[in-house]
């Protein structure tokens, strides 16, 4: 099984709102990654969790808050969201973050901020 | 830096045509290398994947080879149904810390009867 979840699949939110979004796999992986993809281009590595500790944050603005309570779960926390950052958000996950190893990805929340 | 070059799309094919999606990349060491399909609407699936030079990574027909003397990792398929529209992204990891994947910037894939 290489099924990654993620909830909800559509969002819309005000730019004064605080919504979350949240990612779950039982494949016994220890490393999770949130990605942002707009249309047409390929995903944007945003942050990487190895070992439920974050390893890795791509200089994402500070509205964007990820949390990783437990090896399976990664959620993301938006707050005073930008209408700019309406796009697709895609979880993924690996055996570890040791290098070289398959990412696999969820379905994605789909976001719109109004 | 790593980078992944893929052809520009969209690319449009006869229901039972031949398929290459050419890419070729630029990287330190030895990547990982991968092919990911997005359909409309969808996140990205793992289509298939070569891990060193020679390897071949095969799934629902489709075909790529790691050529390390190239550094190309082209797609190919026999003969593509209207089923596999979609966006193909070719992608590889493994130079740097944090299994960061590189992303090509995806070729979109028009089957048409």
């Amino acid at each position: 099984d290489t099924e990654v979840t993620q909830t909800p699949k559509h969002l819309v939110m005000g730019m004064t709102n605080k919504k979350s979004l949240k990612c779950e796999q039982h494949m016994g992986h220890r490393a999770m990654y949130w990605y942002k993809q707009k249309a047409k281009k390929p995903p944007e590595l945003m942050f990487v969790y190895s070992y439920e500790k974050l390893s890795i944050n791509e200089s994402v603005p500070s509205r964007f808050s990820p949390e990783c309570p437990n090896s399976s779960l990664l959620n993301l926390h938006l707050h005073a969201l930008q209408p700019e950052d309406s796009a697709l958000y895609l979880c993924a996950s690996s055996r570890d973050s040791s290098g070289k190893e398959t990412q696999y990805f969820g379905p994605g929340t789909r976001l719109l901020v109004l | 830096g790593d980078s992944v070059t893929q052809m520009e799309g969209p690319v449009t094919l006869s229901e039972e045509a031949f398929l290459t999606i050419n890419c070729t990349y630029t990287a330190t060491g030895y990547p990982s290398l991968f092919w990911y399909v997005q359909y409309p609407g969808e996140g990205l699936q793992l289509l298939l994947k070569a891990t060193k030079a020679d390897d071949k990574g095969s799934n629902k027909g489709f075909e790529a080879t790691y050529r390390k003397e190239t550094t190309s990792f082209h797609l190919e398929k026999g003969s593509v149904q209207v089923s596999d529209s979609a966006v193909y992204f070719c992608a590889l990891s493994g130079t740097g810390g944090g299994n960061k994947l590189t992303f090509g910037t995806g070729t979109q894939l028009k089957v048409e009867l």
